[in-house]
């Protein structure tokens, strides 16, 4: 069965500096991997999605993130976070299976950034 | 294009009381989703469907809980003799569900008290 891990609950860090988001899944076969956030009270806005393809991926708001195949991670990261990024951030995967696949995701337990000023 | 729209966004519900949720997915979206997200956690999958069609249930939906999707176009899941235990954010989701679009929408949610 799949499953995420999300290495730290609660990420506090100082304005314009950087910030690195840890995810880690499980899973004996190939995944579509996508980190959400969400801010109070609202529902999940996608940043980025793994597919396939270039290692590398960048979302919107400048976040990126890169698929490690060998150490089955993918890690969020900003050079540069905003008071207005604090909010919760969920990783997350996906079956990419045809056929009887559902499509549906499996979250981590979320991490909290907390953006200081 | 307005997004994936929940009703009601927050329903208080005394315990044994049955409570329905409504959800209108993004027009021409075949698929539907719906999630359950309690405090503190991540949002856990309850039940899928493409077009009208229900495909699967997890076994976090009890035979309390039933959703339907008349006509493939909107959902609604419904609780029957509400529990302290169903309170949490019921998420829905929708997706065009291609190769390459596999991207979920997910509505603002509904926030569910039972007292």
């Amino acid at each position: 069965a799949q499953s995420v891990t999300q290495l730290d609950s609660q990420v506090p860090v100082f304005e314009e500096a950087p910030v690195e988001l840890r995810c880690n899944y499980s899973s004996s076969v190939s995944v579509y991997l996508f980190w959400y956030v969400q801010y109070p009270n609202q529902g999940l806005q996608l940043l980025l999605k793994y597919l396939s393809g270039s290692t590398l991926v960048k979302g919107i708001n400048g976040f990126e993130a890169e698929f490690n195949k060998s150490q089955t991670s993918f890690h969020l990261r900003k050079p540069s976070v905003h008071i207005s990024d604090t909010a919760e951030y969920f990783c997350a995967v996906s079956d990419p299976r045809t056929g009887s696949n559902t499509g549906k995701l499996i979250f981590g337990q979320g991490t909290t950034l907390q953006v200081k000023p | 294009d307005t997004g994936v729209s929940q009703d009601p966004r927050h329903k208080i519900t005394k315990r044994g009381q049955n409570v329905t949720f409504r959800c209108d997915p993004i027009s021409e979206h075949n698929r539907l989703y719906w999630y359950r997200q309690t405090l503190g956690q991540g949002p856990e999958f309850l039940t899928y469907f493409q077009n009208e069609a229900q495909l699967e249930k997890s076994r976090l939906l009890s035979d309390r809980f039933s959703a339907e999707r008349p006509k493939g176009s909107f959902s609604t899941l419904e609780i029957q003799r509400t529990e302290q235990g169903d309170s949490a954010m019921y998420l829905c989701a929708s997706s065009p569900w291609d190769r390459r679009n596999v991207e979920q929408f997910f509505g603002p949610g509904t926030r569910l008290t039972v007292l």
